[in-house]
């Protein structure tokens, strides 16, 4: 049972290389998000879907790409990896708001992304 | 822009020995404050949601209260699986979707 999950739990790849990251959410949710955690365990948001719909584009290279095909997945795919793209990746998803009020975020295991 | 501190960035207590951490916070006009708690190698884990200044919740050995500044989560006769990091988190009225922004969060050791 599941919330969320995430594919794979470890990744590691060389530069230069193209993977990509899976997340499934099974609650029934309708905003999913990324989220990069770097070695100082520092959590920051990538991107947000809201029902397929991107609504939050931070300040990430162009060779980050997310896909959502429904409101229950959100993929992310990396070009031509670097270095610096090490870290590891959580998945997130939050149901709708209620009366202006804010839900809390649900986050997957997370995957850890190593690139040589 | 929002701005969330965390401090101290590492405390160990003994087992029993109750303790304070906290995050202040800067934001343009706060919607909602949390805390999540991180075991290692797994995700964040969702705690409390505190909405206005004076608000506290409670959740066994946690209390979480809110300032117009900070917060503070109060740990009252810690075990030592109460050993993670924890982080706080903001978002706030002006900021797009339901971004949240961390802080780089406080790690707690209980000794046994």
């Amino acid at each position: 049972d599941t919330a969320v999950s995430q594919t794979p739990k470890y990744l590691v790849t060389q530069m230069g290389n193209d993977k990509s990251i899976k997340c499934e959410q099974n609650l029934g949710h309708d905003t999913m998000y990324w989220y990069k955690q770097d070695s100082k365990k520092f959590l920051k948001i990538m991107f947000s879907y809201n029902n397929k719909e991107l609504i939050i584009n931070e300040t990430v290279p162009n060779r980050f790409s997310p896909k959502s095909p429904d409101k229950a997945h959100l993929n992310l795919h990396i070009n031509s990896l670097e270095l610096g793209d090490s870290a590891v990746y959580f998945c997130a998803s939050s149901p709708p708001r209620k009366d202006g009020s804010y839900n809390e975020q649900f986050f997957g295991p997370g995957t850890r992304l190593t690139v040589l | 822009e929002d701005q969330v501190t965390q401090s101290p960035e590492a405390l160990r207590l003994q087992e029993g020995e109750s303790s304070s951490l906290n995050c202040s916070y800067t934001v343009s006009g706060l919607r909602g404050l949390f805390w999540y708690r991180q075991d290692p190698g797994k995700g964040p884990e969702f705690l409390f949601t505190l909405y206005s200044a004076g608000e506290e919740k409670e959740k066994e050995r946690l209390k979480a209260t809110l300032t117009k500044k900070e917060s503070f989560l109060h740990i009252t006769a810690p075990k030592p699986e109460d050993s993670a990091t924890y982080l706080c988190a903001v978002q706030a009225y002006e900021t797009s979707g339901s971004r949240l922004t961390f802080g780089e969060g406080t790690q707690l050791t209980v000794n046994p």
